[in-house]
């Protein structure tokens, strides 16, 4: 079965700061990633996705994911912290499993930024 | 707005009522997932429409739980007798086409307590 770990449950950074969220996979297959990002009392916005294209990804607001295979990582990286990134951020697996896209999610990590 | 929208967005109630749920996805989308979140955890998948059909329910989908799609629309998602474990997020998300790489969009969920 595959799986994500997110590291890190609560990450503080500085506002301007560099932000990096840890996620690591576990996949049989090559892995389809995600990072969605969730502000509170909303639902689940994507980010940025894995497709095998590239190893760099780049997403929205400035975030980036880079997939290494060989450390079997999928971290997400902002070069300079916002007020308006504070957030919880999930990695996610996907794959096909039984003709539906099975979406497979980590616990999450909650970002907050200092001003 | 035409994003996935979901009613009501809290709901509070009794242990051993029974609730329910509803989702609009995405006009065009005809897969329609469902998930549960609960605190401090990423959505965990419970059931997946393809149209009208429900193509898969997870072990966490109780016999207590039961989704329709009736006209491959709207979905609604029921608890009967509910128990204070089912205090959760309920997370509804729909998607265009099948494929691992399919963008999911999340609708704001809708936050259940029992008391």
């Amino acid at each position: 079965a595959q799986s994500v770990t997110q590291l890190g449950s609560h990450v503080s950074v500085s506002e301007g700061a560099l932000v990096l969220l840890r996620c690591n996979y576990s996949s049989s297959v090559p892995p389809y990633l995600f990072w969605y990002v969730q502000y509170p009392n909303q639902g689940l916005q994507l980010l940025l996705k894995y497709t095998s294209a590239a190893t760099l990804v780049k997403g929205i607001n400035g975030f980036e994911a880079e997939f290494k295979k060989s450390e079997t990582s999928f971290h997400l990286t902002k070069p300079s912290a916002h007020m308006s990134d504070a957030a919880e951020y999930f990695c996610a697996v996907s794959d096909l499993t039984g003709g539906y896209q099975k979406v497979t999610f980590g616990t999450g990590t909650k970002l907050q930024v200092i001003p | 707005d035409t994003g996935v929208s979901q009613n009501p967005r809290h709901k509070i109630t009794k242990r051993g009522q029974n609730v329910t749920f509803r989702c609009d996805p995405i006009s065009e989308h005809n897969r329609l997932y469902w998930y549960r979140q609960t605190l401090g955890q990423g959505p965990e998948f419970l059931t997946y429409f393809q149209n009208e059909a429900q193509l898969e329910k997870s072990r966490l989908l109780s016999d207590r739980f039961s989704a329709e799609r009736p006209k491959g629309s709207f979905s609604t998602l029921e608890i009967q007798r509910t128990e204070q474990g089912d205090s959760a997020m309920y997370l509804c998300a729909s998607s265009l086409s099948a494929g691992p790489v399919n963008e999911q969009f999340f609708g704001p969920g809708t936050r259940l307590t029992v008391l």
